[in-house]
């Protein structure tokens, strides 16, 4: 079964300063990726998705863009974080249509 | 897009006591997963049920894809059973994206 890493656990970062966060995946090949993020209140939001090497695609307009350079490899990034970019950032892993699996998140606060 | 309603929001339970959890949904669906979040925040998934029953241990699932629900059975709760569980879906072409409900907190206190 597939293990999906994500680091750092939580993050304190300055406004206006630039982020990155990776997820890696081990013991799977070709899996879908997906970044979400779960604001205080519960809810899980879909920010982007990935079937394949280069393939991202969008959920919702924003500060933040995605990239997958390799087949395993999944990383957030943004040039400038805003306040309304603090939450909790979940990478998943999935094959096709069946059950999603997803890493131990990140909690970023943007102070 | 769909919408997904859960319910209730908040339960609060005895240790030993059975509960249902329910998730509407506002169209069809060919993906429908159950997770649940512990308190440390990790996300653990519980069923892949997009139509019929599944069981497994004190925790089981029903969806009825004709008419747009999913129910969560958990019998016998334990307090490791607290946490957020959420009912997610996808649809049509694309199944794989699930969108999710806000979620129903569970308390189960000993």
């Amino acid at each position: 079964s597939q293990t999906i890493h994500q680091w750092p656990a939580t993050l304190v970062q300055p406004v206006g300063s630039p982020l990155s966060l990776e997820c890696t995946v081990e013991g799977t090949s070709n899996p879908n990726l997906y970044w979400y993020r779960q604001a205080a209140g519960r809810g899980l939001q879909l920010l982007f998705y990935s079937v394949g090497i280069g393939q991202i695609s969008s959920e919702v307009p924003q500060n933040l863009s995605a990239s997958r350079p390799q087949d395993r490899q999944f990383i957030l990034s943004s040039k400038k974080l805003l306040l309304s970019d603090s939450g909790f950032y979940l990478c998943a892993c999935g094959q096709g249509v069946t059950k999603l699996f997803f890493g131990s998140g990140t909690q970023l606060s943007v102070l | 897009g769909i919408q997904v309603e859960q319910s209730p929001p908040d339960l609060i339970l005895q240790e030993g006591a059975n509960s249902t959890l329910r998730c509407n949904f506002s169209d069809s669906v060919n993906n429908l997963q159950w997770f649940h979040q512990n308190p440390w925040g990790q996300l653990i998934n519980l069923f892949y049920i997009p139509s019929g029953t599944k069981q497994n241990g004190r925790l089981s699932a029903t969806t009825v894809a004709t008419e747009r629900y999913s129910l969560l059975y958990i019998s016998s709760s334990q307090t490791t059973d607290s946490g957020v569980y959420f009912c997610a879906v996808g649809g049509g072409g694309s199944n794989y994206k699930l969108t999710f409900g806000k979620g129903t907190l569970l308390t189960v206190n000993p």
